[in-house]
């Protein structure tokens, strides 16, 4: 099993381009989320989803959009992008929802984005 | 607005003594608690979790505690291991909004041979 992969590791993007961030799990998890971690701060939520087709805003959605066609893939779109999207963004999957029994998250290894 | 807080950013400690790490949280609806460990460039995984109806958890070296009238929540680590050196997540969760993890910054633990 590879868990939860992520593509890219790095990149950098320049004020107003577009660009999107891949997430992939094969442990047939239903839910996904995508976080951001800013320096010196805990994990804020983006988006989330509950299975394919359906997928939900979490505390800081702004400037972001989510898909989920299929159970494994959640990626992240950013649009127009802002230095204030500069970060390292974590997407994660779990059997049960996150913040109940089971709902232990795993995390891929994070995408760090530099925005100039 | 930090509703879990890791007032501590780094802890030292010699390899064989106890790991204390504390975190504080503000919102009383929160009722699932856990912590992640996270080494560099890899992404946090899972240690330990405790439901509020509950005041302790054990797993191993590890045991969280959960104090809710003071709103705090500790994880120890007996005995200490250089392997555990890292930074410590506490995260939290309210049943009214399950999916909505909220975390703290994180300590970073150094253990010393």
């Amino acid at each position: 099993n590879a868990g939860v992969t992520q593509t890219p590791k790095f990149r950098i993007l320049k004020i107003g381009q577009s660009m999107t961030l891949q997430c992939a799990q094969d442990m047939n998890h239903n839910y996904m989320y995508w976080y951001r971690q800013d320096p010196g701060m805990g994990l804020k939520l983006i988006y989330y989803s509950v299975g394919a087709g359906i997928t939900d805003k979490g505390e800081v959605p702004n400037g972001y959009n989510v898909s989920r066609s299929t159970t494994e893939d959640f990626p992240l779109r950013l649009e127009l992008a802002a230095p204030s999207q500069t970060s390292v963004y974590f997407c994660a999957s779990s059997w049960a929802l996150a913040g109940g029994k089971g709902g232990e998250q795993f995390f891929g290894p994070g995408t760090r984005l530099t925005v100039l | 607005d930090q509703q879990v807080k890791q007032n501590s950013p780094s802890l030292s400690v010699q390899e064989g003594r106890i790991s204390i790490l504390n975190c504080d949280y503000t919102n009383s609806m929160f009722d699932y608690f856990l912590w992640y460990k996270k080494y560099p460039a890899e992404g946090p995984t899972f240690l330990i979790s405790i439901s509020s109806i509950k005041d302790k958890n054990e797993d191993g070296r590890f045991t969280v505690f959960l104090n809710k009238s003071a709103k705090h929540l500790s994880l120890h680590i007996v005995p200490s291991q250089p392997g555990d050196s890292a930074v410590y997540f506490c995260a939290a969760s309210a049943v009214s909004a399950i999916y909505d993890m909220r975390f703290g910054a994180g300590t970073r633990l150094t253990v010393k041979p």
